[in-house]
């Protein structure tokens, strides 16, 4: 019954390679986001997304691209990784007009080598 | 853009005593998080702040929120070591960019016995 989920959890792979992150949430929230968290524990927005608009943060390079198939996933694609992009990567929900708090998934690390 | 502030970064202080952890931020808003990280782990989400003079109580930990002054506050109260984690505190403000929240940079706090 978890309410938001990632996979993978742990990510290593090679610089240039084109990776994607999953992420799935059965709260029956309609907006869901990705944070980027860097070494030093500072977390970032880098997309918000509901039925109507994606948002994105304009330091997000275009390799990054967020792909919602359907209301309770939003997927990140990330193309040509590299070193910089290693990271921990947080999926998050949060039903818009209640403007409730928002719930993470359980993050995944990124390990670019 | 909004600046989220927080003071100190970093605390080590020992079981049985108060303290304060400070959030200031530089944009009017009236919707404030608090998210605690243990290390490796999600954000779990500790209080919602939607209106200035909130206050919230859970166990040893209280939130405030001062709209006025930009100002919130988390106390902790005879502290123990199970408290010891990264908090952070969160705005959200909707005035451009990628909705979402806004981060402080986290304080690290060890409750030492």
């Amino acid at each position: 019954d978890t309410a938001v989920s990632q996979t993978p959890k742990y990510l290593v792979t090679q610089m240039g390679n084109d990776k994607s992150i999953k992420c799935e949430q059965n709260l029956g929230h309609d907006t869901m986001y990705w944070y980027k968290q860097d070494s030093k524990k500072f977390l970032k927005i880098m997309f918000s997304y509901n039925n109507k608009e994606l948002i994105i943060n304009e330091t997000v390079p275009n390799r990054f691209s967020p792909k919602s198939p359907d209301k309770a996933h939003l997927n990140l694609h990330i193309n040509s990784l590299e070193l910089g992009d290693s990271a921990v990567y947080f999926c998050a929900s949060s039903q818009e007009v209640v403007l409730s708090e928002q719930y993470f998934g359980p993050g995944t690390r990124l390990t670019v080598t | 853009e909004l600046k989220v502030e927080q003071n100190p970064l970093f605390l080590s202080m020992q079981e049985g005593k108060n303290y304060t952890i400070y959030c200031n931020y530089s944009t009017t808003s009236d919707r404030l998080y608090w998210y605690r990280q243990d290390p490796g782990k999600s954000l779990e989400s500790l209080f919602v702040l939607l209106s200035n003079g909130a206050v919230k109580q859970e166990g040893r930990l209280m939130a405030s929120l001062d709209t006025k002054a930009r100002l919130s506050t988390l106390h902790i109260t005879a502290a123990v070591h199970d408290l010891s984690a990264t908090y952070f505190c969160a705005v959200d403000w909707r005035g451009g960019g990628a909705d979402g929240l806004t981060f402080g940079k986290g304080t690290h706090l060890i409750i030492q016995p």
